[in-house]
């Protein structure tokens, strides 16, 4: 089993929908929570990020983590076009001195029709 | 001001050849990150610099090493490369060693034939 797992899609959705992303991973020492917006061919754009479980709400954007169930999720509103992207969910881990970098899931292609 | 800056955006390299990849974080980040992302997967953790010491690594080869300069700048190095080593090269900067709001630069698309 991967430690960070997406259905990679394609999710096409109409323009102004409520759009749901979902994330599972299997690492219980993931202690907070990325999610990333990808354009083709470019760097990954951080959009949220939370630590705990519950939800945080940043403009059209909610993400909520279930530590019980390891189920990290991300909430579009008013879906746009220019939301067209791939999304990436990231848990991380932060042990005493060292790093572990971002666990990053393979991404959900996400196509929203006008 | 300035995000993430890599360089170059492009290279061309031939199996057996070694290849440098640089990285300017954000003035003011004492962290640099590398990841390696091949097309159709998530970026995968080479390895983390913070105060110029190597901080955490990956599960990638010793072909695969890095550095981090005063500067906080950083150069990602990979020897007697592969065709499998062909990928986006990824550089992520944060503030300190914990990895909330790392920002990613644009890439260094990579291609070796």
């Amino acid at each position: 089993q991967k430690e960070v797992e997406q259905d990679p899609g394609p999710l096409s959705v109409p323009e102004g929908a409520i759009v749901s992303l979902n994330c599972t991973y299997s690492n219980s020492a993931f202690q907070y929570f990325m999610w990333y917006r990808q354009y083709s061919r470019k760097g990954p754009e951080l959009l949220m990020y939370t630590y705990s479980s519950g939800n945080k709400e940043d403009g059209r954007f909610t993400a909520q983590v279930d530590k019980s169930s390891k189920y990290i999720s991300l909430f579009i509103r008013d879906s746009q076009p220019s939301d067209s992207a791939t999304y990436l969910c990231a848990p991380g881990t932060y042990s005493g001195g060292g790093a572990d970098g971002l666990t990053f899931g393979k991404g959900t292609h996400l196509i929203i029709q006008p | 001001d300035a995000g993430v800056t890599q360089s170059p955006t492009h290279l061309i390299k031939t199996r057996g050849q070694q290849v440098t990849l640089r990285c300017s974080p954000i003035s003011g980040h004492k962290s640099v990150s590398w990841y390696q992302q091949v097309l159709g997967q998530g970026p995968q953790f080479i390895f983390q610099y913070y105060e110029k010491e190597e901080r955490g690594r990956g599960n990638f080869p010793d072909r695969f090493s890095a550095r981090q300069f005063p500067n906080y700048s950083s150069e990602l190095n990979v020897n007697a490369l592969l065709l499998g080593d062909s990928a986006l090269y990824l550089c992520a900067s944060s503030l300190a060693l914990l990895n909330t709001e790392a920002f990613f630069g644009q890439g260094t698309r990579l291609t070796v034939v």
